[in-house]
């Protein structure tokens, strides 16, 4: 068990729709990294998240949106999903100079 | 652009056999290195990483990388490989200090262990 938890842990959902995929870090931990795991693009970074503020951004499509809440807990909305979103998603945890703690994912399914 | 390359999608190794996974970063400067571990439907576990200390790391599960500088490779390796090794495999570099950090993953290699 990594400390990090993410919920839910499995979600099917329709093209056009919007999901809200959530991630609460391990104690004590101000970085949130998500990231996106699929087939044929393997494992992305998506965007970082540090205390609340927007550190980094990667291949983060602009239907993608994340936000960090002041509890430290993330969350990745993903809007007018296609067939091609359907991926694992993860979010990982970090404290300043330590390394990131993967959560178990979710698996995103869109039909 | 920063990439990291995993020689071999797929490496299959008998039972009590050396394993050895491939990996090499492109970068003039010297990344932190990672290897991570996946088990079916879970998280990624971190094995070992390479932090500008030794240029010989240990891991768990009786895993060991090098960093060679010079190759730019952080090859993985195991002295005997056991059926529980069975996962794929994901180095990953990261350029950032500080509060950045981001990992840049390999494509992965299945790791599979026969007996």
């Amino acid at each position: 068990d990594s400390g990090v938890t993410q919920t839910p842990k499995h979600l099917i959902t329709a093209t056009g729709q919007r999901v809200t995929l959530r991630c609460s870090p391990r104690s004590g931990d101000l970085s949130v990294y998500w990231y996106q795991q699929s087939l044929d693009q393997g494992l992305q970074f998506l965007i970082q998240y540090y205390n609340g503020e927007e550190r980094a951004k990667g291949n983060i499509l602009e239907r993608f949106s994340a936000q960090q809440f002041p509890d430290l807990h993330s969350e990745l909305n993903l809007s007018s999903l296609e067939l091609g979103d359907s991926a694992l998603y993860f979010c990982a945890s970090r404290r300043e100079g330590g390394e990131q703690f993967f959560g178990p994912g979710t698996r995103l399914t869109v039909l | 652009a920063q990439s990291v390359t995993q020689l071999g999608s797929h490496v299959s190794v008998s039972e009590g056999a050396l394993v050895l996974l491939r990996c090499n970063y492109s970068s003039s400067v010297p990344p932190y290195l990672f290897w991570y571990v996946q088990y079916p439907n879970q998280g990624l576990q971190l094995l070992l990483k390479y932090t500008s200390a030794a240029t010989l790391v240990k891991g768990i599960n009786g895993f060991e990388a090098e960093f060679k500088k010079s190759e730019t490779s952080f090859h993985l390796t195991k002295p005997s490989a056991h059926m529980s090794d069975a996962a794929e495999y994901f180095c990953a570099v990261s350029y950032g200090s500080g509060n950045t950090g981001k990992l840049i993953f390999g494509q992965g290699t299945t790791l599979q262990v026969k007996p």
